[in-house]
Parts: C-alpha cells; sequence; structure tokens
C-alpha cells in the first residue's frame, strides 16, 4: 500500500536558518506529492504541491521537488522566520489508487526560535 | 462561514458511551472526508462522502464508526460504545470535487475527543 515516511522531529532552528524536512514515499500508482501545515491552533492547509516527476512546488519561500528516481518530496527554506513554526506534514494522493484521499505522514514539529 | 467548522472542540466520553461529531463543510463543496489524528501521527483517513453517498468507508476501524451526510452538506460522525483507544483528533475536511491533485482539501480545526 501507500505509505509516507517524514523526518522525526521536533527540530529546533534559529531565525534566518536553512531548513530542511526529509520526505520519502511509497506508492502503487502515480502519486500527486504535497506539504500541508498545521499552524498552533489551526486547522491543517495546503503549503505547496507537486504532480509530476521533476515537478517544484513552491510557496511562502518553502519549496519541494518531486524525485521519482529516489521517491523522495523533501521540504526546503533557506531562511526561516518564527512565523514558520508549525507541524509540517508530507502526504500523497494517488491516482492508482483512490485520487481524492490523502495519506500523510507522521509529520514534523518545527520550532524558530529568535 | 468561510472554513470547515466542527463541532464540538473538544469531548471527553466514558467508556461505553456514544458521541455525535458534528461536520459543517464549506458550502457548495461536494467531497467530505473524515480523518482520525492519534497523537504525535499524521490523520489517517476514515471515510468519504460524494454529495450525500459515501463513496468510501475502508478506513473506519470497527462498525462502531459511523458516518452520514442526508442532505449532502453537514456530516456527523458517530462512535458507538466508545473505547480508549478511539481518542483521538478527528478532521473532517471538504473540497470541491474530483482528484486531491487539483481540488485541494480545506480542514476544520477538528475536534478533540478523549475516552476516559
Amino acid at each position: 500500500g501507500d505509505s509516507v515516511t517524514q523526518m522525526e522531529g521536533p527540530v529546533t532552528l534559529s531565525e534566518e536558518a536553512c531548513l530542511t524536512i526529509n520526505c520519502t514515499y511509497t506508492a502503487t500508482g502515480y502519486p500527486s506529492l504535497f506539504w500541508y501545515v498545521q499552524y498552533p491552533g489551526e486547522g491543517l492547509q495546503l503549503l505547496l504541491k507537486a504532480t509530476k516527476a521533476d515537478d517544484k512546488g513552491s510557496n511562502k519561500g518553502f519549496e519541494a521537488t518531486y524525485r521519482k528516481e529516489t521517491t523522495s518530496f523533501h521540504l526546503e527554506k533557506g531562511s526561516v522566520q518564527v512565523s514558520d513554526s508549525a507541524v509540517y506534514f508530507c502526504a500523497l494522493s494517488d491516482l492508482g489508487g483512490s485520487a481524492r484521499q490523502l495519506t500523510f505522514g507522521s509529520g514534523t514539529q518545527l520550532t524558530v526560535l529568535p | 462561514g468561510a472554513g470547515v467548522s466542527q463541532s464540538p472542540r473538544y469531548k471527553v466520553a466514558k467508556r461505553g458511551q456514544d458521541v455525535a461529531l458534528r461536520c459543517d463543510p464549506i458550502s457548495g463543496h461536494v467531497s467530505l472526508f473524515w480523518y482520525q489524528q492519534a497523537l504525535g501521527q499524521g490523520p489517517e483517513f476514515l471515510t468519504y462522502f460524494q454529495n450525500e453517498a459515501q463513496l468510501d468507508k475502508s478506513g473506519l476501524p470497527s462498525d462502531r464508526f459511523f458516518a452520514e451526510r442526508p442532505e449532502g452538506s453537514v456530516s456527523t460522525l458517530k462512535i458507538q460504545r466508545t473505547q480508549q483507544e478511539d481518542s483521538a483528533v478527528y478532521l473532517c475536511a471538504s473540497s470541491f470535487g474530483g482528484p486531491a491533485y487539483n481540488s485541494p482539501l480545506h480542514f476544520g480545526n477538528g475536534t478533540r475527543l478523549t475516552v476516559t
């Protein structure tokens, strides 16, 4: 079955540091890949997505590239801010399975210190 | 409202009690999903509705879990004879419809269920 494995947290960084959160996946079909973010006290919201190999999703300074050869979708940001403190979830939607539902990783807690 | 609304925000139930969790999706959204999120884990799919039709309930963990969406808008997730392992955050999400890659899910803030 489909699965997502992401880097365990928590991750603590100083403001303006570089961020990488690793995510790898297993899928039986042709997945689309997503990063969702959950800010404190709020619901999950879509951060970025990529629907095919070599696509790069980007939003709010975050980027992730769909790497089919390594089955990875690592989240990166060059300079984090205190406001980026949140839990980040990698997810996939498998067109070979149920294209509507999402399979999530376990989440990575990020804390950015001023 | 502008977003997905879930109620109650918190629910404490004694083991063996029945609970009902409500979800008000974004108006006009065809698709509605329920997910279960255990502490420290990612959300896990429970069930999916397209309008009033429950098209996928493969994620429901037991026959104690039941979901409905009778008029294609508000949905209720019911858990009968709650057990301690049912303690989790229950998330509702809605979308316009179609596959997730072109119809993003909008999540509510969830209902945190604690079974004592």
